[in-house]
């Protein structure tokens, strides 16, 4: 059975510093989808980021990055400078070819204070 | 964009009351999900749906049931509430030919 694992319960960071959230993920499958949302105070859900087994290329987007390493079973999302509006809780999931179902790590929540 | 609405935001019950959660998508999605959300718990899949009248448990269905009976709308039904399924209840849904999943704005449920 598929696992993913967010060690970090909460964090908490002072404006412009830069942040990084841990996920560590479980599968014996060869192809998969890792995924990134954030759910702010309001509680929706937002996708941030995809990301599939066969594509270990790391992304940025704007002060966001991510570092996927098939090695480690890892993929790391980073905040650069982060801001206030950056507080929310977010969330790591996997999803396995063929199942439309996601697995969800139990969440960090980033608290980011001026 | 795609559009997922919850009819409550926030809801309060009592134990033993029939509770329905509907949730409606916009997007012509084949797939619908429900999750609870518990501090410390993470997002916990209660049921899916991949078409009409098709259901599937997820890792919490007892005290719980759905319907399906149009494809824009999945409703989540809790026979007899009880104090501990007060929660966050978070719907979702899910093109089978894209990967992401839409999720709703969340009903939060108290059970008293």
């Amino acid at each position: 059975a598929q696992k993913v694992t967010q060690a970090q319960t909460e964090i908490s960071v002072v404006e412009k510093e830069d942040v990084t959230l841990d996920c560590v993920y479980e599968t014996r499958d060869t192809t998969y989808y890792l995924f990134w949302y954030k759910q702010p105070p309001s509680g929706e859900l937002v996708f941030l980021i995809r990301r599939n087994s066969f594509d270990e290329q790391n992304e940025i987007s704007g002060r966001y990055s991510w570092n996927f390493q098939k090695s480690t079973s890892s993929f790391n999302f980073t905040i650069t400078a982060s801001q206030v509006v950056d507080s929310a809780v977010y969330f790591c999931a996997l999803r396995l070819s063929g199942y439309s179902t996601l697995t969800f790590g139990k969440g960090t929540m980033l608290l980011v204070s001026p | 964009d795609v559009k997922v609405t919850q009819s409550s935001r926030y809801l309060v019950k009592r134990t033993g009351e029939k509770v329905f959660l509907e949730c409606v998508q916009d997007m012509d999605h084949e797939n619908m999900f429900w999750y609870r959300q518990d501090p410390g718990l993470g997002l916990r899949l209660i049921y899916f749906s991949y078409d009409v009248k098709m259901k599937e448990k997820g890792d919490i269905p007892e005290g719980y049931s759905v319907s399906r009976e149009k494809k824009e709308r999945f409703s989540l039904i809790l026979e007899s509430a009880s104090t501990n399924q007060t929660s966050m209840y978070l719907c979702a849904s899910a093109d089978t030919a894209r990967v992401g999943q839409y999720f709703g704005p969340g009903t939060r449920l108290t059970v008293t």
